[in-house]
């Protein structure tokens, strides 16, 4: 079955230094994968999605992520992080079949220091 | 940009009532998803819905619920009689076609059963 783990339940960064958050997946086929940003009573919003081609995908508000297929993993990446970053990030795998639909990891919550 | 729109936006309800979730989809897109988040938990799939009936649901998605358009633009999520289970933000997602994995969430409907 296909799953997402992110191990980290909370990071807490100082602004200006760089951010990774961990995501790895199990899935059985080239997966679909995708970031999302949750700030707190919002909705998700999609920060950058990997579908085929270059490994290194970049997406909005300068984050970039990286799929390493040996590695299983999906990690996500900033070098500066600004404060308004604070909020809880969501790494979600797809399964391209009839129902198209997402699967959430638990998600990062991060905090940023002033 | 397009946007889903979902009303309410809170909703508080008594064990056992009934309750209806509304959602507006994008005007050009063809399948329709609620996903369901507990509070501090993470984002799951309750069920798709492509050409007037359900394509995927999932363990969660039980007799209790039911999912309509039944005026052709509005997607509605009804749960017939509620528990303090329930209690949770309740997102509606949309997607143009078949092969387009653009997800477009809604900011969410916070229901809470007391």
């Amino acid at each position: 079955a296909q799953s997402v783990t992110q191990p980290d339940i909370h990071i807490t960064v100082s602004e200006g230094a760089s951010l990774e958050l961990r995501c790895n997946y199990s899935y059985g086929a080239t997966p679909y994968l995708f970031w999302y940003v949750q700030s707190p009573g919002q909705g998700l919003q999609l920060l950058l999605k990997y579908f085929s081609g270059d490994t290194l995908v970049q997406g909005i508000k300068g984050f970039e992520a990286e799929f390493k297929r040996s590695q299983s993993s999906f990690n996500l990446r900033k070098p500066s992080v600004h404060w308004s970053d604070a909020a809880e990030y969501f790494c979600a795998v797809g399964r391209m079949d009839s129902s198209y639909k997402l699967i959430f990891g638990s998600g990062t919550r991060l905090l940023v220091r002033p | 940009e397009p946007e889903v729109t979902q009303t309410p936006s809170h909703q508080v309800t008594q064990m056992g009532q009934e309750v209806i979730l509304r959602c507006v989809p994008i005007s050009n897109h063809l399948y329709f998803y609620w996903y369901r988040q507990i509070l501090g938990q993470k984002v799951e799939f309750l069920v798709s819905f492509y050409n007037n009936e359900i394509s995927e649901k999932s363990e969660i998605f039980d007799d209790q619920f039911s999912v309509e358009r039944p005026d052709g633009s509005n997607f509605t999520l009804k749960i017939r009689s509620t528990k303090l289970e329930d209690s949770a933000m309740y997102f509606c997602a949309t997607r143009p076609g078949q092969t387009n994995y653009g997800y477009t969430f809604g900011s969410g409907t916070r229901l809470t059963v007391v």
